[in-house]
């Protein structure tokens, strides 16, 4: 069955770096007109979309995040990779990855979530 | 604030049926699919609609999903206690060229 599931670090520093993996399984990142979506839920508020890669290497980024985000898959060991520079307590989130179809939004699997508190 | 706006709350009695909107713009919801997912308590989110009306396999029929223009809507009837949870909308935006999602709404039967 198709199963995702996020890892990192549960506590990063103000300025700090954060690196997220993806490992996926019963699925590849290969297959045609599937991709990888991150998406994040800071605590009681609402889902925000960060960044989006496709099998054919296609990516897209959140508009106000951009700058800071990095999205990058490796197909053979099955995971997609998360990175966002210049970490703010602001960005205290459960990060999210899940599958989507051949639109970005059509996410039809999710990983179980990674808290990540971000202090000093 | 989010590019997709709903409202933050919804309630109604069991066996009532209950409607969640989402309004957007002609960027995202004016010319793209709208999706739905479902967020139960410390969970994380599933799909509940998708391309704006249909039903995954194991989503009852009770949920609906609809769209006009700029706006779209998720209809729930025959309201039960699990349904208690929070809805969110999601659609692509072409002028920002990724994913939206609606501020979510919260569903509770009395």
């Amino acid at each position: 069955q198709v199963t995702l599931k996020e890892s990192g670090p549960v506590l990063v520093k103000p300025t700090e770096t954060l690196t997220l993996t993806c490992t996926v399984s019963g699925f590849s990142l290969s297959n045609a007109r599937m991709g990888v979506s991150w998406i994040r839920q800071p605590p009681g508020k609402a889902l925000e979309w960060l960044a989006h890669i496709f099998s054919n290497d296609e990516k897209s980024y959140s508009t106000s995040l951009k700058s800071r985000l990095t999205i990058s898959k490796d197909t053979s060991k099955s995971q997609v990779v998360l990175t966002m520079t210049n970490m703010d307590p602001v960005d205290t989130a459960t990060y999210y990855c899940a599958r989507t179809g051949p639109e970005v939004t059509f996410i039809d699997y999710w990983g179980q979530g990674t808290l990540v508190t971000v202090s000093s | 604030q989010s590019v997709l706006t709903q409202p933050p709350s919804a309630s109604g009695t069991p066996g009532q049926r209950v409607t969640i909107s989402c309004s957007g713009s002609s960027s995202n919801i004016g010319s793209n699919y709208v999706y739905w997912y479902q967020q139960l308590p410390g969970t994380a989110p599933k799909l509940l609609i998708y391309r704006n009306n249909q039903r995954p396999s194991g989503v009852p029929d009770r949920f609906s999903g609809s769209k006009s223009g700029t706006s779209a809507s998720l209809a729930i009837s025959g309201l039960r206690s699990e349904d208690e949870a929070d809805y969110y909308c999601a659609a692509w935006d072409d002028s920002l060229s990724g994913g939206v999602f609606g501020g979510g709404t919260k569903l509770t039967v009395l």
